[in-house]
């Protein structure tokens, strides 16, 4: 298994541009993800989905978006960045519902580094 | 809503020591699960430990152990002989049992090793 794989690693954009930021695994988990690691602030929850075709907001949702067509992936879209979302990004995956004795964690990608100049 | 805090921003240990690193969180629920995930200069997180909040005894994983008080709201970590690689920043998260409910992290304390 890959677990949860992210691209990419790093990323320059400028004011204004847009892109996605690519999320992936192979555990069949119905729940999955996206933070953002900022110095001091721990790690944010923006959006998550509970499984294809549902999605919903985290705590700092403003300026993403996504959509998760498929089990597997659940990218996240930048619309228009600014230089406020330089910031670490991690996504995460993990059954939806928690179950005695089953593995509960997160299991997260090593993340995207992504600077807006 | 629920919070987790972890006051001490960093704290440092002697090579082979022990260190406590700790973690309270506010809920109103009854059902959840505590980790403690590691963060190394790589970026990778890392689960170190969990805790289901049913179970009285505390979890431990080699050198890695909790001290669970639930009335108290309290969860801490302990690193026994701490090593070189132990240095990383490290965080407390919770999550309640029921379905679809979300993780929720502090925000962290760094954690350096002296040789």
């Amino acid at each position: 298994n890959a677990g949860v794989t992210q691209t990419p690693k790093f990323q320059v954009l400028k004011t204004g541009q847009s892109m996605t930021l690519q999320c992936a695994q192979d555990m069949n988990h119905e729940y999955m993800s996206w933070y953002r690691q900022d110095p001091g602030m721990g790690l944010r929850l923006i959006h998550y989905s509970v499984g294809a075709g549902i999605t919903d907001q985290g705590e700092v949702p403003n300026g993403y978006n996504v959509s998760r067509s498929t089990t597997e992936d659940f990218p996240l879209r930048l619309l228009s960045a600014a230089p406020s979302q330089t910031s670490v990004y991690f996504c995460a995956s993990s059954y939806a519902k928690l179950l005695a004795g089953e593995h509960n964690e997160q299991f997260f990608g090593p993340g995207t580094r992504l600077t807006v100049l | 809503a629920q919070t987790v805090t972890q006051s001490q921003p960093e704290m440092s240990v002697q090579e082979a020591e022990t260190v406590t690193l700790s973690c309270t969180y506010d809920t109103s629920e009854s059902d959840y699960y505590l980790f403690w995930y590691k963060q190394p200069p790589s970026r990778q997180m890392i689960l170190v430990i969990r805790q289901e909040a049913y179970k009285q005894q505390n979890a431990t994983e080699n050198r890695f152990s909790v001290n669970f008080q639930k009335a108290a709201k309290s969860f801490s970590l302990k690193i026994s002989d701490s090593q070189l690689g132990d240095a990383a920043m490290y965080f407390c998260a919770y999550r309640p049992v029921r379905a679809n409910s979300k993780l929720t992290f502090g925000k962290g304390i760094t954690l350096s090793v002296r040789p």
